[in-house]
């Protein structure tokens, strides 16, 4: 199947700073990548879709100045978590569509972020 | 929006015994439910999908049945395995490059 990396696996930043998380669809070109975040032992909510060349969709209680989204290639999406804190402690995953396998979708490995 | 529930939220099982897990959807349109095993800390991984034009689906131990009237759709595990222990959690979309909503999870426990 379709390839989707992400980086970093584990990320620790200090409160107030930013922290930046790549999505990569490898052998795959993307035009949607879709961005979720996992608290512990809880279901995968989605935070944004997140567009080619255009804006990012955001849910719902979602604040789009604070997770920032950036599609600017068929092969990377980036989210940036902006002033960060504790809260905002969790695993985020990406995932993409690759338009060929009946809407099958791929996940990254997903990325720990802890907020200290 | 599409609202996906699921339960049991937690299922013990004896090695060898059978596991179903159930779930519902809400959105009428959504033609596309696969289903997802996460072990900790991990990625989820796609174990089987079924599609609207399906009643049902089986690979191998697992299988899935979808009743598009009522809106419901299963798994179903066969001679489980301690290695089946994981989180599984069901999903619904309706397809192309639509979001996919997932149902809260269910934590399977097979005792051996």
């Amino acid at each position: 199947g379709a390839v989707v990396s992400q980086h970093p696996s584990w990320v620790i930043c200090k409160s107030g700073t930013s922290v930046k998380i790549e999505c990569r669809s490898l052998d795959f070109q993307a035009t949607t990548m879709f961005w979720y975040r996992q608290f512990p032992k809880q279901s995968l909510m989605l935070m944004a879709t997140s567009n080619e060349g255009s804006k990012a969709t955001y849910e719902q209680g979602v604040e789009k100045d604070k997770f920032l989204i950036n599609h600017a290639s068929l092969t990377l999406s980036t989210l940036t978590v902006t002033s960060a804190h504790p809260e905002d402690s969790s695993f985020y995953i990406c995932s993409a569509d690759d338009g060929i396998s009946g809407n099958t979708i791929y996940f990254g490995e997903g990325s720990w972020l802890t907020v200290v | 929006g599409e609202n996906v529930e699921q339960h049991p939220s937690t299922l013990s099982v004896q090695e060898g015994d059978s596991a179903v897990i159930k779930c519902t959807y809400s959105d009428s349109a959504s033609n596309y439910f696969p289903w997802y095993k996460q072990e900790l800390g991990k990625r989820p991984q796609l174990i089987i999908d079924i599609r609207s034009n399906v009643g049902e689906k089986k690979d191998q131990r697992i299988a899935v049945t979808l009743n598009k009237t009522a809106k419901h759709f299963s798994l179903h595990i066969t001679e489980t395995q301690p290695e089946d222990s994981a989180v599984y959690f069901c999903a619904a979309s309706s397809g192309g490059y639509q979001k996919v909503t997932f149902g809260i999870g269910t934590k399977l426990q097979v005792i051996p």
